[in-house]
């Protein structure tokens, strides 16, 4: 079976630096897709890694390790809009398109 | 403008009307999946289509059919809804390659009663 784990729900303050983690263990691992969700809407790509290490896109970084099934993504100078929900997800071995979801950290950001 | 589309975006019918939820995408994607979205359990998917005629179950097929007979469109069917399909649901596209990223639809709330 798939086990993804993160946390259900962080606060930080705006302008200040937050890291929300995930776990997995799955059969098979392709690589680790990050979604930032806002409430209402469709989810909207953030990342995907497939190698260890840590990409960098602005103010939103993701890491990957894949011996320890662990993930996180780093969001800093937080801004009030980035109040929403963010989606690790897993794709599997056999293609790119069976991916499977974790529940979700809904991240709010106060003043 | 690159998008996936789906319609209805809302829906409330009864137990046991057959159904179906359209998906199309202008971005010429050979993958397209459907999920869908529950309180608490997060995203689930549904069905996935690796090109046209050819498709696959994902986590909760039960109670689902999808058909994918062009390239663009990948149609939801519910033979025969029960409450327990009440569910927010999302159809995605991408296109293989590294960066994998899946577009997804703006999705479409069911309620069976």
């Amino acid at each position: 079976g798939q086990n993804i784990d993160q946390p259900t729900e962080m606060t930080a303050t705006e302008g200040a630096i937050v890291q929300i983690n995930c776990t997995y263990q799955t059969s098979g691992f392709n690589g680790l897709f990050w979604y930032q969700q806002h409430a209402g809407e469709a989810p909207t790509f953030l990342s995907y890694n497939v190698l260890d290490g840590l990409e960098e896109k602005g103010r939103f970084s993701s890491f990957l390790s894949r011996s320890k099934g662990y993930s996180y993504l780093l969001l800093k100078e937080l801004q009030m809009k980035d109040s929403a929900s963010y989606l690790c997800a897993v794709s599997l071995s056999g293609g790119y398109q069976k991916v499977t979801f974790g529940t979700g950290t809904k991240l709010q950001v106060i003043p | 403008e690159a998008q996936v589309t789906q319609n209805p975006r809302y829906l409330i019918t009864v137990t046991g009307k057959k159904l179906t939820v359209t998906c199309s995408q202008n971005m010429n994607h050979e993958y397209m999946s459907w999920y869908r979205q529950d309180p608490g359990l997060g995203l689930r998917q549904i069905y996935y289509s690796m090109n046209v005629e050819v498709t696959d179950k994902g986590d909760v097929p039960e109670g689902y059919k999808v058909s994918r007979k062009e390239k663009r469109n990948f149609p939801l069917i519910l033979e025969s809804p029960s409450p327990n399909q009440t569910s927010l649901y999302f159809c995605a596209s991408s296109s293989p390659g590294r960066s994998a990223e899946q577009y997804f639809g703006p999705g479409t709330r069911l309620t069976v009663t």
